[in-house]
């Protein structure tokens, strides 16, 4: 079955910049999305087809692609962004929604 | 605005049956795709299924025979029926609508709040 690889954590203080990767064979040929979830909450989209910011979602975050692997960066990172952060794509056969293991993104 | 509200969701014992509902407003659900994703304590999220506006439905591997999605127009409602239940299936099951780029590729713009299924003797 396809798989999104995603990093288990990533740790950066505040104001850094945060890079979180996803990598997948078929994202050359599908669009990633990225969520965010807070503890208790539900997801929250905050990049759609690789690199659109859906209104509301502020401009430290980003999202980029390249070959097999999506990233998503915000800058000048908050304490707020602490949470947890998932890529979802497709196979390469566009039927089944796949999503990355998700990445903890802890603001030190 | 586009309000997702989950119910239906409890302790059942394994090989039992229960069935979620999504109570959609700020939006018509039979126009759109609509979709269940679950996250098991601690863990990732899994998509289990989708319904697309004319219908058509498909399912994770994992829940496939034993799930069913479907949708009540006349009062905006989305379902999962659930059967055959197993500890694995345990999980907070939220449903979300799903906005099409492609005939099969979608995304996730709204959520409900989740409703937790636990299933345990």
């Amino acid at each position: 079955s396809y798989e999104l690889t995603q990093p288990p954590s990533v740790s950066v203080s505040p104001g850094q910049t945060a890079r979180i990767t996803c990598s997948g064979d078929a994202l050359p040929k599908q669009y990633a999305y990225w969520y965010q979830q807070k503890p208790g909450q539900a997801p929250v989209l905050v990049i759609y087809k690789d690199s659109e910011r859906p209104s509301g979602i502020p401009e430290r975050f980003s999202g980029s692609s390249s070959g097999t692997t999506v990233t998503l960066t915000i800058s000048g990172v908050q304490a707020e962004d602490e949470a947890d952060y998932y890529c979802q794509s497709a196979d390469s056969s566009g039927t089944f929604v796949v999503f990355g293991g998700g990445t903890k993104l802890t603001v030190l | 605005e586009v309000q997702l509200v989950e119910s239906g969701g409890g302790l059942v014992q394994p090989g039992g049956s229960l069935r979620l509902s999504c109570a959609a407003s700020g939006f018509t659900v039979s126009s759109n795709y609509m979709s269940w994703v679950r996250q098991a304590p601690g863990k990732g999220l899994e998509w289990v299924s989708v319904i697309y506006s004319g219908g058509s439905t498909y399912y994770a591997d994992s829940v496939k025979g034993r799930f069913t999605i479907s949708r009540d127009n006349s009062k905006n409602t989305l379902y999962l029926q659930m059967n055959s239940l197993r500890a694995e299936d345990t999980a907070v099951y939220y449903c979300a609508r799903a906005l099409r780029i492609e005939v099969a590729e979608y995304y996730f713009d709204y959520w409900g709040q989740g409703t937790l299924v636990t299933v345990s003797s």
